[in-house]
C-alpha cells in the first residue's frame, strides 16, 4: 500500500485558508489520492479526490504536485465547524478472499486541524 | 439527502448475545462496506458487497456475518458477542469499486459488549 505522511496537528484562524499537506512518495500511476475528515466520532466525511490534476469542489481544493509524490488540501475559508481529523489516503485495489475487488481506504493517524476564533 | 443510514446508533450487549446492525443506502450504489473503528485507531474493513447476492471478506471478518438481498440494504450480524467486538461500526457505500468512486459513510453504531 502507498503510505501517506501527514503532520500530527495544525492550527488555523477562522476565516483564513487551511492548507493541509500530505506526502505519498510511493504512489503508483493509477492510484487516486482521497481526503476524508472525521468530526468527533461521526462517520468519515468524503471531501475530495484526484489523480494528477488539481481538483475543486464546494468543500475544498486539492493540489497535486506534478510528480504526484505530495498533495495539499485547501479549505479556502476555514470555520469552527471545520475542526476535525483530516485523512489523506491513497486508494489501492485489493482482491478479496472470494475473488472480488474493491478500492481499499487505509485511514492512518491523520492531521488534527483546530480552527480557532 | 438520506445517504447511508445506520441503526441503532447505540447498543449495549451482554457477552454471548446476538444482534444485527442495520445499514441502508438510497443512492443506488452497487458496493457496500462494513468497517469497525476501535478507539484511537483507523478503520478496519470487516466485509464488503459488490452487489445484491455477492459478499466478500475484508481484513477482520471473524465473528461477523453479512448478507445482501437487495441493493439498498447490507446488514451485519454478530452471532456470539464478545468483548473484543466493542467498537464503533461504520457502513459505507460507493457506486462502484473503481478508484474514482468515493465511499460515503453513515454516522455509525456504537456497540459495547459487557
Amino acid at each position: 500500500d502507498a503510505k501517506t505522511t501527514q503532520p500530527t496537528s495544525m492550527d488555523c484562524a477562522e476565516g483564513r485558508a487551511a492548507n493541509l499537506p500530505c506526502n505519498h512518495s510511493t504512489i503508483s500511476g493509477n492510484e487516486y489520492v482521497y481526503w476524508y475528515r472525521q468530526i468527533h466520532s461521526q462517520g468519515p466525511q468524503y471531501i475530495i479526490h484526484g489523480l494528477k490534476n488539481n481538483e475543486t469542489n464546494e468543500m475544498a481544493s486539492l493540489i497535486i504536485t506534478e510528480d504526484r509524490k505530495s498533495s495539499t488540501l485547501i479549505l479556502p475559508h476555514a470555520t469552527l465547524r471545520d475542526t476535525a481529523v483530516y485523512y489523506c489516503i491513497v486508494r489501492v485495489a485489493v482482491i478479496g478472499a472470494g475473488g472480488t475487488s474493491y478500492g481499499k481506504l487505509t485511514f492512518g493517524q491523520g492531521t488534527i486541524l483546530t480552527v480557532h476564533p | 439527502n438520506a445517504g447511508v443510514t445506520q441503526t441503532p446508533k447505540f447498543r449495549i450487549l451482554k457477552i454471548g448475545q446476538s444482534m444485527t446492525l442495520q445499514c441502508t443506502q438510497d443512492m443506488n450504489h452497487n458496493y457496500m462496506y462494513w468497517y469497525r473503528q476501535d478507539p484511537g485507531m483507523g478503520l478496519k474493513l470487516i466485509y464488503y458487497s459488490v452487489g445484491a447476492g455477492i459478499t466478500d471478506k475484508g481484513e477482520v471478518p471473524n465473528g461477523y456475518n453479512v448478507s445482501r438481498s437487495t441493493t439498498e440494504d447490507f446488514p451485519l450480524r454478530l452471532e456470539l458477542a464478545a468483548p473484543s467486538q466493542t467498537s464503533v461500526y461504520f457502513c459505507a457505500s460507493s457506486l462502484t469499486g473503481l478508484y474514482n468512486q468515493p465511499q460515503h459513510f453513515g454516522d455509525g453504531t456504537r456497540l459495547s459488549i459487557l
